[in-house]
């Protein structure tokens, strides 16, 4: 089993739509989660990080549940420039920052 | 402004060839990372280093080297190159305030074609 696992997708949503990304992970004492992005042929940019709490950015919505060791993203009202790579990204623990990196969800936004 | 900067961008040779990756941060950070990204877009952390001092060595052949001459720098050579080296190798720098949640700065990425 993948230690962080996503769907790859492609999500093909229309402009102005909600989508959800799913991401779920296997190491329960994992301590920090980011979503990052990725364009085509470009490195990775961090997005946002995921708070236990939730936590929002404009019009990007992270969750996570520590329980079920499940992590989330909403996008509202899509735009086209979001479409990307969403990559889920988990912190293992350890004594140096570690990332391990989903496979990353495509996400294509169309007019 | 580059934060994060890799040499050479492209980089296509042949099998057997030797080869090195050069990356450089001005950011200040402490410590600094490569990933390869292969074929099928799965970003894996390589290794690490934290005041040129490797924390993070993942298993990766011996053929993988790296070196940090100092904190702003940490190349990557590659010995006796094979087909299956060929991918986008990712260098990265963050600041270990001995806290996870770290954001990690990466390069634009060094596209290897072995052939």
């Amino acid at each position: 089993r993948k230690e962080v696992e996503q769907d790859p997708g492609p999500f093909n949503v229309p402009e102005g739509a909600t989508v959800a990304f799913n991401c779920t992970y296997s190491n329960s004492a994992s301590q920090s989660f980011f979503w990052y992005r990725q364009d085509c042929r470009k490195e990775p940019k961090l997005l946002m990080s995921v708070y236990s709490s939730g936590n929002e950015d404009g019009r990007f919505t992270a969750q996570l549940n520590r329980a079920s060791q499940y992590i989330s993203l909403l996008i509202r009202d899509s735009k086209l420039s979001d479409s990307a790579t969403y990559l889920c990204v988990v912190n293992s623990v350890g004594t140096a920052s570690k990332l391990t990196f989903g496979t990353g969800t495509r996400l294509q936004v169309t007019l | 402004d580059t934060a994060v900067s890799q040499t050479p961008k492209y980089l296509v040779t042949q099998m057997g060839n030797d080869k090195s990756i050069k990356c450089e941060q001005n950011l200040g950070h402490d410590t600094m990372y490569w990933y390869k990204q292969d074929s099928k877009k799965f970003l894996k952390i390589m290794f690490s280093y934290n005041n040129k001092e490797l924390i993070i060595n993942e298993t990766v052949p011996n053929r993988f080297s790296p070196k940090s001459p100092d904190k702003a720098h940490l190349n990557l050579h590659i010995n006796s190159l094979e087909l299956g080296d060929s991918a986008v190798y990712f260098c990265a720098s963050s600041q270990d305030y001995g806290n996870r949640r770290v954001e990690q700065y990466f390069g634009p990425g060094t596209r290897l074609t072995v052939t």
